[in-house]
């Protein structure tokens, strides 16, 4: 079965404590993403990777790291710097192949992250 | 700064209603809108718009986008109890969706038996 697949679907952090939440696809896809959504509210970008050993900080990077050393996984650490992480972790993936519905994002089942 | 605004935020509704749920933006780029399904977990994906006035239909649920006036609507017909869910509008402002969306906070539609 092609997809996208996150663990742990449930993650507890204590204080000061870094965590990684895994991300592995098996859709041969260039491009990751990771997103976080509090409640009430949007996606929003944390870090995404458009090749192996090369990613980019989105929009809510800080206190956050990510490393992309194969093209099927891109892990998520959240740091002790993360003040607030207690969320739901969401993980895409798409295409970058020509056409504009290729570059499509497809997400992965989420990992809820919760602090102790 | 990119701008995705949904409205309503939530909605409740008799089944076999039909809605219309409202996303207009502002992006310094833009080359496609996506529309979302989510419900509990992944969000899954619904439709991606990228030209002006075309409808696009899947069943009962169909979307069209306006460029000039910087909106979309996503209408679903009859609606039915496994319709709820939160509906997520998206902007892809980069021109391949490899920068990363910008979203909409979503709108909560309730479909009440």
């Amino acid at each position: 079965d092609g997809g996208i697949t996150q663990s742990p679907k449930y993650l507890f952090r204590k204080e000061g404590q870094n965590v990684t939440l895994s991300c592995e696809q098996n859709l041969n896809h260039d491009a990751m993403y990771w997103y976080r959504q509090d409640p009430g509210q949007g996606l929003r970008l944390i870090y995404y990777s458009q090749i192996v050993n090369d990613f980019q900080k989105g929009d809510i990077a800080e206190g956050y790291s990510v490393s992309r050393e194969k093209k099927e996984s891109f892990p998520l650490t959240v740091t002790s710097a993360q003040k607030n992480p207690t969320a739901f972790y969401l993980c895409a993936s798409s295409d970058l192949g020509r056409g504009v519905l290729k570059k499509t994002q497809y997400f992965g089942p989420g990992t809820r992250l919760l602090v102790l | 700064e990119d701008k995705v605004v949904q409205s309503p935020l939530s909605l409740v509704v008799h089944e076999g209603d039909t809605v219309t749920l409202n996303c207009s933006y502002e992006v310094t780029n833009f080359r496609s809108l996506l529309w979302y399904k989510q419900e509990k977990k992944a969000p899954t994906f619904l439709f991606m718009l990228t030209s002006s006035g075309i409808e696009k239909k899947s069943g009962r649920l169909s979307s069209i986008l306006d460029k000039k006036e910087l909106f979309s609507i996503l209408n679903i017909t009859a609606t039915q109890t496994g319709d709820s869910a939160v509906y997520l509008c998206a902007v892809d402002p980069s021109g391949g969706g490899a920068d990363g969306l910008t979203f909409g906070k979503g709108t909560h539609l309730i479909i009440q038996p």
